[in-house]
């Protein structure tokens, strides 16, 4: 299976931050990541697909980088409503299509 | 528009089984598949498997194989994910979710709202 790490697990930040996670495969997934968004309580939100691609709807402070084995999610301006958790997923080969541990956003 | 709605709640002992429903509307059933991603209480998510709507074929992960069952119903644009031999650890809130991409694998796009399934005795 595909392990996925995901750095920092918890993150504290003020409104208007810029935010970086980063997510590591145990090996290559050429760019097949995508990024979601978890509120308590709710479903995952996809946000970010193909590691760059924003989804439809989401706002473009959010953008995806990478690929291979390390990918990034930047948030470019945190609002309130990004307070959330994100995890990376891989869908490069499964089964399974593993998801990252997560990392909390939380206000400092 | 395109929803997924999935079944009530369901409180069940060990050793029984469950049956979680997630009913499609607003597209094309067939053309998409879907997935199954369970999080226990305070966890992370677990990606659960995965089922064709066009031929219900199905690919899960290896730790549940064995104990669950994925279908569909094209009649009622209805997908289902059976698990049984429940143990107390299965507590968790289903999801079923929708793929993006007809094609390939870019991840899930549409997610139902969660089916709480408690084990316990």
């Amino acid at each position: 299976d595909i392990q996925l790490t995901q750095s920092p697990s918890f993150l504290s930040a003020s409104v208007g931050d810029r935010v970086t996670i980063t997510c590591r495969a145990s090996q290559g997934i050429r760019n097949y990541l995508a990024w979601y968004q978890q509120k308590p309580g709710k479903a995952p939100k996809l946000l970010i697909y193909a590691a760059s691609t924003l989804q439809s709807g989401v706002p473009s402070r959010f953008s995806g980088s990478g690929s291979g084995a390390e990918f990034t999610l930047t948030i470019s301006s945190l609002q309130p409503e990004d307070f959330a958790t994100y995890y990376c997923q891989q869908l490069n080969s499964y089964p399974p299509f593993t998801f990252g541990p997560g990392t909390k956003v939380h206000i400092k | 528009q395109v929803q997924l709605v999935q079944s009530g709640v369901e409180v069940k002992k060990p050793g029984a089984s469950v049956k979680v429903s997630c009913k499609a509307s607003g597209y094309s059933f067939t053309s998409y598949g879907i997935s199954w991603v369970r999080q226990a209480p305070g966890q992370g998510l677990e990606w659960m498997g995965w089922i064709s709507g066009y031929n219900g074929n199905t690919n899960y992960a290896q730790r549940l194989q064995g104990r669950v069952t994925m279908t569909t119903d094209t009649s009622t644009s209805t997908a289902y994910m059976e698990l049984r031999s429940l143990r107390s650890d299965d507590t968790a809130v289903y999801y079923c979710a929708r793929d993006l991409s007809k094609e390939y694998f870019y991840g899930m796009d549409v997610w139902g709202q969660g089916t709480t399934v408690i084990v316990s005795s």
